[in-house]
């Protein structure tokens, strides 16, 4: 499967607890972007990153939140002491430039908290 | 105000039966990318068009057929003789900034229920 991979599908955790997801980018895209989807809200857009950088984290919150893309491996979106309003699926998408192609969504992660 | 609108929330119909999905936008843009997604009851977002804000024509791949007008700002979807497997929520979504893909506006979708 060449797509976007993310894992877990399900993520239950108590509040408190860290949630790490992971995403693979389709091969050949080295942009990596996440969107959270909250009941009722469309999705939103949190963070961009390339190969070992974060280029824009403008929608990221401010406390809990981080990504990372290394060089070897996975994008990891971390949440540290959940809260029940971290509730949401969370997509991974990649693309293979910024500008002018399509993104490629993964499956998503639904993140339960409780 | 760079913003996207699906007014139709919920969309019932049966199977066979045409159907348009509405989307209306405003950006003060003049060049932008606009988006169709379809998020079915797995979960996942499968894209579905791109349409760059100079380009009119209209689309059609299979039973989807897209019309893009920018005198009304609209980008609607219509789906010829649905089925079952359309029963998806639909996402329309703008890029501002010449496609900047971090500035994707997303609408609050419309949820299709295609009945056999």
């Amino acid at each position: 499967n060449a797509g976007v991979m993310q894992n877990p599908r399900h993520l239950v955790r108590r509040r408190g607890q860290e949630a790490r997801l992971r995403c693979s980018p389709m091969k050949g895209h080295s942009h990596v972007y996440w969107y959270r989807q909250l009941p009722e809200e469309g999705l939103k857009f949190m963070v961009y990153l390339q190969k070992e950088n974060i280029i824009d984290e403008s929608g990221m919150p401010k406390e809990r939140f981080s990504a990372e893309f290394p060089k070897e491996g996975p994008s990891i979106l971390r949440i540290q002491q959940v809260v029940r309003g971290d509730s949401a699926a969370y997509f991974c998408a990649s693309s293979s430039t910024d500008y002018n192609s399509p993104l490629h969504f993964g499956n998503g992660t639904r993140l339960t908290v409780t | 105000a760079q913003k996207v609108t699906q007014a139709q929330t919920e969309i019932s119909v049966v199977e066979k039966e045409d159907v348009t999905l509405d989307c209306v936008y405003e950006t003060r843009d003049t060049t932008y990318y606009l988006f169709w997604y379809k998020q079915p009851p797995s979960g996942e977002l499968v894209f579905l068009i791109r349409r760059n804000s100079f380009d009119e024509q209209n689309e059609i791949s299979g039973r989807y057929s897209w019309n893009f007008q920018k005198s009304t700002s609209s980008f609607n979807f219509t789906i010829t003789a649905s089925q079952v497997v359309d029963s998806a929520v639909y996402f329309c979504a703008l890029t501002p900034n010449a496609g900047n893909n971090r500035k994707l506006i997303w609408g609050l979708g419309t949820s299709l229920a295609v009945n056999p």
